[in-house]
Parts: C-alpha cells; structure tokens; sequence
C-alpha cells in the first residue's frame, strides 16, 4: 500500500527556521516525483515545488522560489520542505504528494496527511 | 505561467441533481488535466486524469471531458459526500504545476 506520512504539526515564531518531512512506503520512493502544495486557510492549493528523490532534482513555483528548500534523503524514503526565516504568512496547511506520470497523465495520484504549521509571535 | 480559472466559484446543488464544474486554461494544455476533490480536515483526492480518466476507486457518477483549454468535470447525480472543493490542475507544461481556484460544491 502506498502511504506518505508527514511530521507532526508545528507551531513557530516568526523568524524561526523549520524542515518538515514526508516518509513514502509501499512503493519505489526514488522512481516518482514528490511535489508539495500549500493550502492556506480559505483559499486554494499551490504548488510549491517537487523534487525527483533519485538524483534531487528540484524545480519551484516561482512564486516560492528563494523562500523555501526542497530536499530529499533516499537512503530512508524521506522528503523534506524547509524554511529558513518564518514569517506569519507562512501558516497554512503544507500537503506532499506524490506525482505520478504513465499512459494516461500525470496527477499527484498519494497524499500525505498534510502538516500545519501555525507561526505567530 | 499557464493560468487556470475555474467557475462558479460555489455552486449550491440538491442531492441527486447534475451538476458541472468548468476549468479554462490560458492557452492549451490539450488534454493535461487532473482534476482533484479536497474535503475539510482531508487530504486532497485525484478524481480524473488525463481529462477523461477516473482514477482507481472513483465512482462512474464522476466523469471528465474537454481538451485544449475548455474543461468540465461533472458529477452526475450528487451525492452527500460529494461537498467539497473541487481543483482543476494542468500538467502539460511544467513548471510550474498549476491549479485552478477551485469550485465550492455545497449542499442544498
């Protein structure tokens, strides 16, 4: 069975720095892409970036890039986002997933539980 | 970057109506849609792939069609569990992977 399970929830300050993970089971973790996607309160998803875990190619939103880090340990299956400087914009429900490309298309096809972080001073 | 908007924006249905979702992408992404369906407290679902194709699990009510830049994705005869907030996403050319705004489904 596919699972992704993601860290805990978080609560932070602003300014403080944060890396929250995603384990991937049940499948060949470094032969699918692995995206995130943020949901903030009231509003709709958007795709931050993904990372291919086999050689840690990594591609961004612009609209995220310079803000975040997207990493990967293959050796234990695991995804990482992080943050280096918090801010209270960033509290919002953060999904992995994983993205699937075959014969019929691509879709983010497994989903992690999602995390949430809350920042707030 | 390939916008998507997706209309209305909440749609208030009665249980067992038809009801359609429409997804229009900024220039042609021909049939590179997925289309998702994300309840509160949940993680978002695949619902349809490549425009057209459900997903393993998905019941045969949920159907996808268009291609190019026109999308639909319609639900046949709603259910209570249907509520939710339902995401178009192109894929056809990445990055970035884009939604769309995503359409309210409530109950009537």
């Amino acid at each position: 069975e596919v699972q992704l399970v993601q860290s805990g929830s978080e609560v932070k300050k602003p300014g403080e720095s944060l890396k929250i993970s995603c384990k991937g089971s049940g499948y060949s973790f470094t032969t699918f892409w692995i995206g995130w996607v943020r949901h903030m309160p009231g509003k709709g998803l958007e795709w931050m970036g993904i990372i291919f875990p086999r050689d840690s190619d990594t591609k961004y939103s612009p609209s995220f890039q310079g803000r975040i880090t997207i990493s990967a340990d293959k050796s234990i299956n695991t995804a990482y986002l992080q943050w280096g400087s918090l801010k209270a914009s960033d509290t919002a429900m953060y999904y992995c997933a994983r993205f699937f490309q075959g014969y019929v298309g691509e879709s983010f096809d497994f989903w992690g539980q999602g995390t949430m972080v809350t920042v707030s001073s | 970057e390939i916008v998507m908007t997706q209309s209305p924006a909440t749609l208030s249905v009665s249980l067992g109506e038809r009801v359609t979702l429409s997804c229009r992408a900024s220039q042609s992404v021909k049939n590179n849609v997925a289309w998702y369906q994300h309840k509160p407290g949940q993680a978002p679902r695949l619902l349809i792939s490549g425009a057209s194709t459900r997903a393993t699990g998905i019941p045969a009510r949920f159907s996808g069609s268009g291609s190019g830049t026109e999308f639909t994705l319609t639900i046949s005869s709603l259910q209570s569990e249907d509520f939710g907030v339902y995401y178009c996403q192109q894929y056809n050319n990445w990055p970035p992977l884009t939604f769309g705004g995503g359409t309210k489904v409530e109950i009537k």
